[in-house]
């Protein structure tokens, strides 16, 4: 059973600062994704990582990811209060003709003035 | 404007009612799938349906069923069976069933359903 963990579950942050989540899981994939949510709100994509070593950014987002290691990484640069939000990292396995998710817990991220 | 049109947004039951959460997208995507989520957890997947007239249980399947008789059509039906039914629902799809394509997943705005 994949199983995919996230930590930290509760990131409070100034802003300008930076740091990072961690997204671990169990079992071999080459797809990761990242989303964000806001509260009561649907999720937003935010990257699909497809191989080993993919980097992607986008303004102060940096994802990245190792499948040997199978961890990957949102790095959030000069945090400002509008990244607050709960951030979900997702492990696509694809079996036969199916694809699914299995999505980590969530990070809850609050940036403060 | 394609997307992925879930409804109601808000429902109440009443204990022993079955209720269907309607989930349609006019984005020709193959895949669809339910998830569940309750208040400060992650998604968790109830059904998906790679093509029409086809579809698996997730990892929590029971008490709920689903059909998919048209490509753009997936509603779930929350049944009696289900004891803990109160969460948000979200309804989401993808271009291509399987393969290797790392097509995004996209999200309905979800349904909140609560039992009374």
């Amino acid at each position: 059973e994949l199983k995919v963990e996230q930590n930290p579950l509760f990131l409070s942050m100034q802003e300008g600062k930076n740091y990072t989540i961690y997204c671990n899981y169990s079992t071999t994939s080459d797809r990761l994704y990242w989303y964000r949510q806001d509260p009561g709100k649907s999720l937003e994509s935010l990257f699909v990582l497809l191989s080993n070593g993919a980097v992607k950014q986008e303004g102060r987002l940096m994802a990245s990811l190792d499948t040997k290691a199978r961890l990957s990484t949102l790095h959030i640069t000069a945090a400002v209060h509008d990244l607050s939000a709960t951030y979900f990292c997702a492990v696509g396995l694809v079996t036969g003709t199916a694809s699914k998710l299995t999505f980590g817990t969530g990070t809850r991220l609050q940036v403060t003035l | 404007d394609g997307g992925i049109t879930q409804s109601p947004k808000y429902l109440f039951r009443k204990e022993g009612q079955n209720v269907t959460l309607s989930c349609e997208q006019n984005l020709n995507h193959d895949a669809m799938y339910w998830y569940r989520q309750d208040p400060g957890q992650g998604l968790r997947l109830i059904y998906y349906s790679q093509i029409v007239n086809d579809f698996q249980k997730g990892d929590i399947a029971e008490g709920y069923s689903v059909s998919r008789e048209k490509k753009e059509s997936f509603p779930l039906t929350v049944t009696s069976a289900q004891k803990n039914p109160t969460a948000f629902y979200l309804c989401a799809s993808r271009p291509t069933a399987g393969g290797l394509s790392g097509n995004t997943i996209y999200f309905g705005e979800g349904s909140w359903l609560t039992v009374v």
